[in-house]
């Protein structure tokens, strides 16, 4: 079954932490894997899209990775901000097809 | 430049009236799409559009109808709205490019049905 898994459901940090956010999924054939930043009351905006070939991906504090083997992503994020504060969602696309969402990961930043 | 538009942004609807939600996109993409997000669930595709002209179903399509007249408007239709339908819906727009594609999201219409 194609899925996408995402943990923790929810996290709490302190600002100015590090944190990881992880994404593994069983999508096949595997396309790409984008991670969307949610924030409450708004659409989801894109931060990083990755394909195969792709390990690793930054985008400012945002940094993304990629095990194709092990299917398996995460999204790092450095020197937290209040603003980091929202719904990180990963997205994979299924071949030429489908595009299949993950749940979440809710993130809280904390002064 | 707007980006994806969608009216309205709030809705209350009694069960068995109907509405239309509007999605708007000024970047000359081909591909649209409605999603509803519900809470502690990912987003669903209720159906989605290739072109001008065409539509297809996704996940969810039942108690929903769509067209797309013309290649910036995609439209959302309950017929007759039922509680199940309570939720947020967001509309997307993509391109393809050399990645693949990324999708450009709306601000949401959250649709209460009572």
């Amino acid at each position: 079954k194609n899925q996408v898994e995402q943990s923790p459901q929810s996290l709490i940090i302190l600002e100015g932490k590090n944190c990881t956010l992880q994404c593994n999924y069983t999508v096949s054939p595997f396309s790409n894997l984008r991670w969307y930043k949610q924030d409450t009351g708004r659409g989801p905006v894109s931060l990083t899209i990755m394909t195969f070939s792709e390990n690793t991906k930054s985008n400012g504090r945002y940094t993304a990775t990629l095990d194709a083997d092990t299917k398996q992503s995460s999204l790092h994020i450095t020197a937290s901000q209040l603003s980091d504060s929202a719904s990180y969602i990963c997205v994979v696309r299924k071949g030429d097809d489908k595009i299949i969402f993950g749940k979440g990961t809710r993130l809280h930043i904390l002064p | 430049n707007a980006g994806v538009t969608q009216t309205p942004k709030f809705r209350v609807l009694k069960t068995g009236q109907s509405m239309t939600l509007l999605c708007a996109q000024d970047m000359n993409h081909e591909y649209m799409y409605w999603y509803r997000q519900d809470p502690g669930m990912g987003l669903r595709l209720i159906h989605y559009s290739v072109g001008e002209g065409t539509t297809a179903k996704g996940e969810v399509p039942d108690g929903y109808n769509v067209s797309r007249l013309k290649k910036q408007n995609f439209l959302l239709g309950l017929e007759s709205a039922a509680p199940s339908q309570t939720s947020v819906y967001f509309c997307a727009s993509s391109y393809l490019d050399r990645q693949g594609d990324i999708q450009y999201f709306g601000a949401g219409t959250r649709l209460s049905v009572l």
